[in-house]
């Protein structure tokens, strides 16, 4: 497709439960982030993935939190053993290079019962 | 730590009337500074950003934004609104292009 693709568009969980979100950057897009926006606050970096690079996890808010990039394209977003504070707009961006503006995608809403 | 005040949750403006989005931040060092619109139905999008240099700073669909250091502010003005303009624009701060804060926007409403 022609933007930045995230699956599901909607994710509704019980408390406990692991969840996968998916993205799909534009094609060529080396550089992939992870935002994620909860209720009334605005958007927080989690991670953030570089072509073959290690990438930067600093924003990650714990350990239940991990993302995979596999073949420099699609990056899958695991949250284990959800809490309700993991309630979000979870985002994904990428860009050719750092001096092109990145391009968001419509994310992915999660919500944990 | 850094962060960002976006002190103004929801503005109303005619059409064809100025509109200013106050912005204030918090970091320890010179910052990089973004303002985005997300519009409905529309992924974010980058209006315009500041490393450094002029303070005055040049973004897309007419906007400006000015960094005023004594301030710790980055507020978006343009000097004429479009009702296109009806979105909801978020400020950004971190110490590079990625690992950002943003704010928790202000939704505009334009009115004819």
């Amino acid at each position: 497709g022609a933007g930045v693709s995230q699956s599901p568009s909607n994710k509704v969980t019980e408390k406990g439960k692991d969840v996968e979100l998916r993205c799909d950057p534009i094609s060529g897009h080396t550089a992939l982030y992870w935002y994620r926006q909860s209720l009334g606050q605005g958007l927080e970096f989690l991670i953030y993935f570089q072509g073959n690079s290690a990438p930067d996890k600093s924003g990650l808010p714990s350990d239940r939190f991990s993302a995979e990039r596999t073949g420099g394209s699609v990056s899958t977003l695991t949250i284990q053993r959800t809490q309700q504070e993991d309630s979000a707009v979870y985002l994904c961006a990428s860009r050719v290079t750092r001096d092109q503006p990145q391009h968001f995608g419509d994310g992915t809403r999660l919500s944990i019962l | 730590a850094q962060s960002v005040t976006q002190p103004d949750i929801h503005i109303t403006v005619s059409e064809g009337a100025s509109l200013e989005l106050r912005c204030n931040y918090s970091y320890g060092a010179t910052p990089y500074l973004f303002w985005y619109v997300q519009s409905p139905g529309q992924g974010l999008q980058l209006l315009l950003k500041y490393f450094s240099g002029d303070t005055l700073v040049q973004g897309i669909k007419g906007f400006e934004a000015e960094f005023k250091r004594s301030q710790s502010s980055f507020n978006l003005r343009k000097p004429s609104v479009h009702w296109s303009d009806a979105a909801e624009y978020f400020c950004a701060v971190g110490p590079n292009d990625y690992k950002l804060s943003f704010g928790a926007g202000t939704t505009v409403t334009v009115r004819a």
